[in-house]
């Protein structure tokens, strides 16, 4: 399984643009890249996943470049309700199944 | 749909006693996974499970069992509790491969301490 690195903290302010990186030198060919969300006494929430160049949907965008070895969260315009730990993952997903390696996280917190 | 569910919520053992943690989904998701999440850390895979009658070990098996008999239901077991194993228990789900949407869906958690 690919091991991931990540910041262990991050601060911003509302309405900023958050990008968080993440490391992940050892990706297979089959492996996914997966952002989770985790608000205090909550479980995870999927954000976003990719396998390669931009995904973006409603709530991120996700950028990976061409060789896969790091990716980047962006979360635009950030509010309170934001501050949390996001995770990177990789998973292979021809396994059926994700065996899911959660790593510390990045703690972000929005300040005012 | 209620999603994933964890019972109990919360549950105070003392050490040498036994007791299960029950999860349920209402998906039909056919793969089921049991977590540990200690302060300040990420959460560990103890048990997994892809489908009704089958289970496998993740990373930290050691102490727990599982069983998944119903393949709404996914239970953990401790045997013989020990105070390491105060931790928050959270439970998830997933369907199929959907590649660029193969998310796991997590229960609220189960916050045990064992003294």
């Amino acid at each position: 399984l690919a091991k991931t690195t990540q910041p262990i903290s991050m601060d911003s302010y509302e309405g900023q643009e958050v990008n968080i990186t993440c490391s992940h030198n050892n990706i297979a060919t089959n492996d996914y890249i997966t952002w989770y969300q985790q608000f205090p006494s909550q479980g995870p929430r999927f954000i976003i996943q990719g396998y390669k160049t931009k995904v973006t949907n409603e709530v991120a965008s996700l950028f990976i470049p061409a060789d896969r070895k790091s990716s980047t969260l962006s979360l635009p315009r950030v509010s309170l309700s934001d501050t949390a730990v996001y995770y990177c993952l990789v998973g292979d997903m021809n396994t059926g199944f994700q065996k899911l390696v959660f790593g510390t996280g990045t703690r972000l917190l929005v300040s005012p | 749909n209620a999603g994933v569910t964890q019972t109990p919520k919360f549950r105070v053992l003392k050490t040498g006693q036994s007791m299960t943690l029950l999860c349920a989904q209402d998906m039909n998701h056919e793969y089921m996974y049991w977590y540990r999440q200690d302060p300040g850390m990420g959460l560990r895979l103890i048990h997994y499970s892809v489908g009704e009658g089958t289970t496998a070990k993740g990373e930290v098996p050691d102490g727990y069992n599982v069983s998944r008999l119903k393949k709404q239901n996914f239970l953990l077991g401790l045997e013989s509790a020990a105070p390491s194993q105060t931790s928050v228990y959270f439970c998830a789900s997933s369907t199929t491969k959907r590649p660029g949407r193969d998310e796991q869906f997590f229960g609220p958690g189960t916050r045990l301490t064992v003294l």
